[in-house]
């Protein structure tokens, strides 16, 4: 069963911010949300983790609410590159198991 | 971040043929590597769980005899798809786990296997 939620996919303009949702509901508090994406036919590329506090890295940011139950990545200007798809998942022991993600694609 | 690296990045073999993929983290030990596999247009999913110098640990209705994991050495793990049938055409990849107080987990490129 999976737990995270995602939109199946997204569509963000060239430039723009890139904003994808995840919703995780059921987290325990060991757990921590790890954003990776995968560009087609290649391995999973790590993004971004996070426990409770907001991060940030050269890559994106991630936003946790405080409650925990959801969080959203933001890649604040977005280039074609970043066309993937992209994987929230909580995991306590870094055993990374992947549901259906969200395709980004970002548009000229 | 660390670099794990995958051998052959593609391969195809006849049904009934074993083939045997390395995976390897290539400037840290990994005591724990993971396997997964990804049919087109699905998403990932886990395989087994390796660690180094014991038995894998094999998630539910995967076949253990079919799927053989060695985890040898801290850097380096293999997976033999053993009497292959062209249902076990897919995309397998592994990862590796850094350990320390941040515990990443990097992915290698991935090898797609294609039986014919």
């Amino acid at each position: 069963d999976a737990k995270t939620t995602q939109p199946p996919s997204m569509d963000c303009a060239e430039g723009r911010a890139a904003n994808l949702p995840c919703n995780h509901s059921t987290i325990s508090g060991n757990e921590y949300v790890y954003w990776y994406r995968q560009i087609h036919s290649q391995g999973p590329q790590y993004i971004i983790h996070g426990l409770k506090n907001n991060e940030t890295n050269e890559m994106a940011s991630l936003i946790i609410t405080e409650d925990r139950k959801s969080s959203t990545l933001i890649l604040p200007h977005a280039t074609l590159r970043d066309t993937a798809v992209y994987y929230c998942i909580v995991s306590s022991n870094n055993d990374m198991r992947f549901g259906a993600g969200t395709r980004l694609t970002v548009k000229p | 971040g660390a670099v794990v690296s995958q051998h052959p990045s593609w391969v195809i073999c006849k049904s009934g043929t074993s083939v045997k993929i390395e995976c390897r983290s290539l400037d840290f030990q990994a005591t724990t590597m993971f396997w997964y596999r990804q049919f087109p247009k699905q998403s990932l999913m886990l395989m087994a769980t390796s660690n180094e110098g014991s038995k894998a640990t094999y998630e539910q209705g995967v076949e253990k005899d079919k799927f053989l994991i060695n985890h040898a050495s801290l850097t380096l793990s293999t997976l033999t798809v053993t009497s292959a049938h062209p249902e076990d055409s897919s995309f397998y990849i592994c990862s590796a786990r850094t350990g320390g107080p941040y515990n990443e987990q990097f992915f290698g490129p991935g090898t797609r296997l294609t039986v014919l």
